[in-house]
C-alpha cells in the first residue's frame, strides 16, 4: 500500500539555524499538508499547497516558514531560522482531492537546542 | 471559528471494558468528521470518518455516528484489548470554507491493561 514517507525522523539543531524537512507524498497526490505537534499538545495545521503553491496557511506559519515542492515527488518545508519554540512533531499529509483522506506520514521530531 | 472539543486523558481501561471517547464540534458550515489514532512512536493513521449528518463510520470495532442535533462524535469500542493503546484524536475537515486542513481536538490517551 503507497504511504507518505518523510525525512529525517528526528533532528537536532540549534536555534537560529535553518532546517528542512523533506517529504514524499503519495504519487497520484495532488493537496498537501504541513501539520505540527509540539510536546503535550494538539496537532496544529501549518499549510496546505496545492497547484504548486500555498492554498492555505495559518497564524504560526509566518515569513521564517516556506515549504517548496522541488521536482515531481518531495515535498519541502524550511524553517529559515529555528527558534526553541519550533521544537516539535512535524507530519507531512497528502490527498488526491480537497475532501478526500488525508494520508500522514510518520512524522519528523525537531529538537531546536 | 471551528474548533473540536473531547475528553481529557488517560482513559485507563482493562481488556474487554467498553470504551468511550467524547468529542463535540463547533463549525460554521458542515463539516467532514474523522478519528485518528497515534499508536507509540507513530504517526498518524485515519480510524474511520463520517461526512454528513447520521452517518456511521465504523473500523476495527471502532464505532462513531455524526450527530448534527448535538454537535457530536463520540467515539465506541464494545471490547478493547491491550493494542488499542494509542492516543485517539477527533478532528474535522470544514470543506465550505478551506482547502481541506484538518482541526484537530487535544487528543485522549487511551491505556489498555491486562
Amino acid at each position: 500500500e503507497p504511504e507518505v514517507t518523510q525525512t529525517p525522523s528526528h533532528q537536532v539543531t540549534q536555534m537560529g539555524q535553518e532546517v528542512i524537512l523533506r517529504c514524499v507524498p503519495i504519487s497520484n497526490h495532488l493537496y498537501f499538508y504541513w501539520y505540527r505537534q509540539i510536546l503535550g499538545q494538539k496537532v496544529e495545521f501549518l499549510v496546505s499547497f496545492y497547484n504548486n503553491e500555498i492554498s492555505e496557511k495559518s497564524e504560526i506559519f509566518d515569513d521564517q516558514f516556506s515549504v517548496e515542492r522541488p521536482d515531481g515527488s518531495n515535498f519541502t518545508l524550511k524553517i529559515r531560522s529555528t527558534k526553541l519554540e519550533d521544537s516539535a512533531m512535524y507530519f507531512c499529509a497528502s490527498t488526491p482531492g480537497r475532501e478526500e483522506t488525508q494520508y500522514f506520514g510518520p512524522g519528523t521530531r525537531l529538537l531546536v537546542l | 471559528g471551528n474548533s473540536v472539543t473531547q475528553m481529557e486523558g488517560p482513559v485507563t481501561l482493562s481488556e474487554e471494558a467498553f470504551l468511550t471517547i467524547n468529542c463535540t464540534y463547533t463549525a460554521t458550515g458542515y463539516p467532514s468528521l474523522f478519528w485518528y489514532v497515534q499508536y507509540p512512536g507513530e504517526g498518524l493513521q485515519l480510524l474511520l470518518k463520517a461526512t454528513k449528518a447520521d452517518d456511521k463510520g465504523s473500523n476495527k470495532g471502532f464505532e462513531a455516528t455524526y450527530r448534527k442535533e448535538t454537535t457530536s462524535f463520540h467515539l465506541e469500542k464494545g471490547s478493547v484489548q491491550v493494542s488499542d493503546s494509542a492516543v485517539y484524536f477527533c478532528a474535522l475537515s470544514d470543506q465550505g470554507d478551506s482547502w481541506g486542513k484538518l482541526q484537530f481536538g487535544a487528543g485522549t490517551q487511551v491505556v489498555v491493561t491486562p
